[in-house]
């Protein structure tokens, strides 16, 4: 069984670019979410979807950040005009619908911003 | 608020048993978790409880949760080199999403 894919796993991008990060959930989960590591923390929380919904984006930066869930496809973490600030790993999570509380992390995706 | 906090690092020797605590504040948690982080990689789920439990044991896990403390505690029996990972405590307050510690890593001895 094929986990939580995301790709890229390492992302390079210069101060002012767009970065793009995706999430293959667990075949069948329908719930993804989304969290920020920075360097030497724990995790904190971002965004929780369904499918062509957000359900929490209470984590989510104001500006410049934005997630989606299509029907079909990954999940697309969006940052635009990064700044070196963004530089984290960002991990990804899936659950089941009927079991919500099991989150299950993808490898995570690495961005630096230089 | 929603806090969780535990103490950043852990040493033990090779086959001795490993205590990793965690305290948190939101009495309204309604599962506690444990995960491990391997360098560079991302979190596997360990184990967790339903906040209505005590205790819950898997194989060389042992996760003890006193609600009345918030405290909640996983205990590694045998700890052998390969245990030796950061490992977040989390809880969820419903909703989906989980509120995490800032990790303990533990290192373990041969």
């Amino acid at each position: 069984n094929a986990g939580v894919m995301q790709n890229p796993r390492h992302l390079v991008r210069r101060r002012g670019q767009e970065a793009r990060l995706r999430c293959s959930p667990v075949k069948g989960h329908s719930h993804v979410y989304w969290y920020r590591q920075l360097p030497e923390e724990g995790l904190k929380f971002m965004v929780y979807l369904q499918k062509e919904n957000i359900i929490d984006e209470s984590g989510m930066p104001k500006e410049r950040f934005s997630a989606e869930f299509p029907k079909e496809g990954p999940s697309i973490l969006r940052i635009q005009q990064v700044v070196r600030g963004d530089s984290a790993a960002y991990f990804c999570a899936s659950s089941p619908s009927d079991r919500s509380y099991e989150q299950y992390f993808g490898p995570g995706t690495r961005l630096t911003v230089t | 608020g929603e806090d969780v906090e535990q103490s950043l690092f852990l040493s033990v020797r090779e086959g001795d048993s490993s205590v990793i605590n965690c305290t948190y504040t939101d009495s309204s948690s309604t599962y506690l978790y444990w995960y491990k982080q391997e360098p560079g990689a991302g979190l596997q789920l360990l184990t967790y409880i339903f906040s209505n439990m005590d205790m819950k044991q898997d194989q060389r896990l042992t996760v003890l949760l006193n609600k009345k403390d918030k405290h909640l505690s996983l205990r590694i029996a045998d700890t052998q080199t390969g245990d030796s990972a950061i490992y977040f405590c989390a809880e969820s307050i419903g909703g989906g999403k989980l509120i995490f510690g800032q990790g303990t890593e533990l290192s373990v001895k041969p």
